[in-house]
């Protein structure tokens, strides 16, 4: 089992341009989430999917940022345009929603960085 | 809007038991208790979980006391690689999908 894979691991991005972040989650799972982790604002939900359909996107901080689950094994959070104050590590998350335990398996993160 | 309460930071001798404490004195009934840890430049990893009653697996025991208001982490023999941040999380069981994360335990496991 590969876990959740994210990619990029890393992106140095300058202001203005757009910046598309993928997730592939565990096969199986059911749930999906994308977090972001700052130090001034610690780790923040920022959308939730279930069965490929958003639930729950409140914490999405403006229209600038959209994500998308086309199908269960394939996500995508793009910012566009991408501004200094989105610097951040994001990661995504899965789950099988019903399971015993609903927990969280995070991926190792991409680390943004827009200039 | 915090619903726990933990101690900024924690130092932990290698091989000896670590006990991470954690206040959740407005805990409601269906609300459970998680633990997770995030190695530093990793994604956070689930640890435990309860609801009333005592919890262990391969990883930790969590103790929670009878009126739920507080509850122990506790990592049996702890190891440098046990050195992390932990998050203590209180979870409504009718919104199961939402963690919210604090600002956590730093442990810092010596040799």
């Amino acid at each position: 089992d590969a876990g959740v894979i994210q990619s990029p691991r890393h992106e140095v991005t300058e202001m203005g341009q757009e910046v598309t972040l993928r997730c592939k989650p565990i096969s199986g799972h059911n749930s999906l989430f994308w977090y972001r982790q700052t130090m001034m604002r610690g780790l923040e939900l920022l959308i939730y999917f279930n069965n490929n359909v958003p639930i729950d996107d409140s914490g999405m901080p403006e229209d600038r940022f959209s994500a998308k689950m086309p199908n269960a094994s394939f996500s995508t959070l793009k910012i566009q345009p991408s501004e200094p104050r989105d610097s951040a590590v994001y990661f995504c998350a899965s789950s099988l929603r019903g399971g015993r335990s609903n927990e969280q398996f995070f991926g190792p993160g991409t680390r943004l960085t827009v200039l | 809007d915090a619903k726990t309460t933990q101690p900024t930071s924690m130092d932990c001798a290698e091989g000896r038991a670590a006990n991470l404490p954690c206040n959740h004195s407005t805990i409601s009934g269906n609300e459970y208790v998680y633990w997770y840890r995030q190695i530093h430049s990793q994604g956070p990893q689930y640890i435990i979980h309860g609801l009333k009653n005592n919890e262990t697996n391969e990883m930790a025991s969590l103790i929670i006391t009878e009126d739920r208001k507080s509850s122990t982490l506790i990592l049996p023999h702890a190891t440098l690689r046990d050195t992390a941040v932990y998050y203590c999380i209180v979870r409504d069981s009718s919104n199961d999908y939402k963690l919210s994360f604090g600002a956590g335990t730093t442990v810092t496991v010596r040799a």
